[in-house]
């Protein structure tokens, strides 16, 4: 089964920082990963699509890059409303799995 | 609208069953695979179950393999997890989910529902 190794499990930032979230896959999974958003009590929100496509309605201050193995989300300008938890999702191959989560809290 | 609807959570003593029901509309139902994920309190995300679009193959975390049981029925536009023998570990909100990762606009998350195993 391919590992999904997400770093940092958790960061502070100020409003207006660049942050940036990794994740890496234990094998190749070529483009087949996701970037989820979630906020507590609330279901996950895709931010990016085939590691590097930004979803519909997505801010653009959101993005993400990599392939292979390695995979970096970044948020430009932390803003308010970015605090949450984030997740990457390979679906690869079966069984498919989630990062450990960063939590992203407010300096 | 695109919408996914959780149903059939509860409370159960370890040991027990429940079925766990999800309702979609708004979407070509029988064209896309759907997935169950679920978290543990103050947990991350963590991959149950998925099945094909015709309901043919199904898939499972080594944590439920052999205990839950994943089906659809395309005719009601509806997604099951059957959960047999439930252990106090298995305590989640558990999410019905749509995703396909390369196209846009495919992402579809239910809003959970909470199961608890305890006695």
């Amino acid at each position: 089964a391919i590992q999904m190794t997400q770093s940092p499990s958790s960061l502070s930032a100020s409003v207006g920082d660049r942050v940036t979230i990794t994740c890496r896959a234990s094998q190749a999974i070529r483009k087949d990963l996701g970037w989820y958003q979630q906020k507590p009590g609330k279901a996950p929100q895709l931010l990016i699509y085939g590691a590097s496509s930004l979803e519909s309605g997505v801010s653009s201050r959101f993005s993400g890059s990599g392939s292979g193995t390695d995979f970096t989300l970044t948020i430009s300008s932390l803003q308010p409303e970015d605090f949450a938890t984030y997740y990457c999702l390979h679906d690869h191959n079966y069984p498919v799995a989630f990062g450990q989560g960063t939590k992203v809290e407010i300096k | 609208e695109v919408q996914l609807v959780e149903s059939g959570g509860g409370l159960v003593e370890p040991g027990g069953s429940l079925r766990l029901s999800c309702a979609a509309s708004g979407f070509s139902f029988s064209s896309y695979s759907l997935n169950w994920v679920r978290q543990a309190p103050g947990k991350g995300l963590e991959w149950v179950s998925s099945i094909s679009s015709s309901g043919n193959n199904t898939y499972f975390a080594d944590s439920v393999k052999g205990r839950f049981i994943i089906s659809r029925d395309n005719t009601k536009n509806s997604l099951y997890l059957q959960m047999n023998s439930l252990r106090v570990e298995d305590t989640a909100v558990y999410y019905c989910a749509k995703w396909d990762l390369i196209v846009a606009g495919s992402d579809v998350w239910g809003q959970g529902t909470l199961v608890t195993v305890s006695s």
